[in-house]
């Protein structure tokens, strides 16, 4: 099946710093990806849809200048976590759909990188 | 609101049957998924139902009745590698995925 690679797996900060999390198909185009925050025992929370070559749809809640999207290409999308602060530590997940496959394909996840802010 | 409903968790015996629910109220439907997520884990595609009635695959299957909002996913011949959690998703009349919180699932030997 289709592979999704999420880099890195897990990350320790300090207080304002940032960070970036990667998200590339390996082996097919997604014009379309989508970034996912889990805390512990709870769902999945979709926190912005990355549309290559446009701008990220954010969902409700969630601030487009803390959580900077960018997906320069058909199998990038990064997810930068601005000035990040202890509330922000959690589980983040992408995911992409085959391009093409419309909105009914298979949803691919990436391994999730685990952030903790100290 | 759109709302989905599993259990928290459950516990079932290596070998046996084990059916997990799902009950949903979303605005529109386009189809409902099964993901399995191991502890740590992201999760993993297993099942997608758009049209009522049973799809199997192997030991697992997935059931949905449109009409009731209701969905199972049965795992039979359990095997301690299928401790995990289970989520249920609903894709609503815009496509956005609306996900369960996911059921616990613990297999003793």
């Amino acid at each position: 099946g289709a592979v999704v690679s999420q880099h890195p797996s897990w990350v320790i900060c300090k207080s304002g710093t940032s960070v970036k999390i990667e998200c590339r198909s390996l082996d097919f185009q997604a014009t379309t990806m989508f970034w996912y925050r889990q805390f512990p025992k709870q769902s999945l929370m979709l926190m912005a849809t990355s549309n290559e070559g446009s701008k990220a749809t954010y969902e409700q809640g969630v601030e487009k200048d803390k959580f900077l999207i960018n997906h320069a290409s058909l199998t990038l999308s990064t997810l930068t976590v601005t000035s990040a602060h202890p509330e922000d530590s959690s589980f983040y997940i992408c995911s992409a759909r085959i391009t093409g496959t419309g909105d009914h394909g298979e949803l691919f996840f990436g391994e999730g990188s685990r952030l903790t802010v100290l | 609101g759109q709302n989905i409903d599993q259990p928290t968790e459950m516990t079932a015996t290596e070998g046996a049957i084990v059916q997990i629910n799902c009950t949903y109220q979303t605005s529109g439907f386009n189809g409902l998924f099964w993901y399995q997520q191991h502890a740590g884990e992201a999760p993993t595609f297993l099942s997608y139902n758009v049209l009522d009635g049973l799809e199997e695959k192997g030991r697992f299957s997935s059931f949905l009745s449109r009409s009731k909002g209701y969905s199972y996913l049965l795992l039979k011949e359990l095997q301690m590698k299928d401790s995990a959690s289970y989520l249920c998703a609903v894709s609503d009349s815009n496509y956005q995925l609306i996900w369960g919180a996911g059921t616990k699932l613990i297999i003793k030997p």
